[in-house]
């Protein structure tokens, strides 16, 4: 069974801050799909990123960086320089790569509230 | 543009009615799915169709049916055996193409009960 947990609820900064969200997945599968989609407040879920389950590198683009911990079953996202326009609500998803049926497990999402 | 077109965007249910969500989708993708989302829960799988004419219950699928007459559409009812309907809820495509795993989605129906 897969699991995936965001922690955090809700966090709440003021602009320019850095914030790092927390994701912590349980899989069996030795070969799997990391995923974040933001969703703004009109509700549709946007794709941030995917990381395969062989590539620990990280990733950065613009303000957004990822850090895939394979040893610690972690694939946490931090925004540097926080803006009001990222203001949403998270979530991290898991997928298997092959086997299955495919389908995704998401966290229960974390909301982020940037204060001008 | 290609994408998922979800409607209505707010709907209402009353007391012992069925109502149906639409869900296009014109990507070409063969996979679809419905998810339902209440405050603080997440994302939680309804149903979810890999090809036309085939689907699988997700994990509340109790109170809720969907078909697979046509790639591009994907239907979902909330029947009168959903006693707690009141939810967003999101439908979904993906593709095993490049973009493997990548989940598309539309902008949501909004749906209550009156």
């Amino acid at each position: 069974a897969q699991k995936v947990t965001q922690a955090q609820t809700e966090i709440s900064v003021v602009e320019k801050e850095d914030v790092t969200l927390d994701c912590v997945y349980e899989t069996r599968d030795t070969t799997y799909y990391l995923f974040w989609y933001k969703q703004p407040p009109s509700g549709e879920l946007v794709f941030l990123i995917r990381r395969n389950s062989f590539d620990e590198q990280n990733e950065i683009s613009g303000r957004y960086s990822w850090n895939f911990q394979k040893s610690t079953s972690s694939f946490n996202f931090t925004i540097t320089a926080s803006q009001v326009v990222d203001s949403a609500v998270y979530f991290c998803a898991l997928r298997p790569a092959s086997g299955g049926s495919y389908i995704p497990t998401f966290g229960r999402g974390t909301s982020l509230i940037v204060h001008p | 543009d290609g994408g998922i077109t979800q409607s209505p965007k707010y709907l209402f249910r009353k007391e012992g009615q069925n109502v149906t969500l639409s869900c296009e989708q014109n990507l070409n993708h063969d996979a679809m799915y419905w998810y339902r989302q209440d405050p603080g829960q997440g994302l939680r799988l309804i149903y979810y169709s890999q090809i036309v004419n085939d689907f699988q219950k997700g994990d509340i699928a109790e109170g809720y049916s969907v078909s697979r007459e046509k790639k591009e559409s994907f239907p979902l009812t909330v029947t009168s055996a959903q006693k707690n309907p009141t939810a967003f809820y999101l439908c979904a495509s993906s593709s095993p193409g490049q973009q493997f795993g990548k989940l598309f989605f539309g902008s949501g129906t909004q749906l209550s009960v009156l």
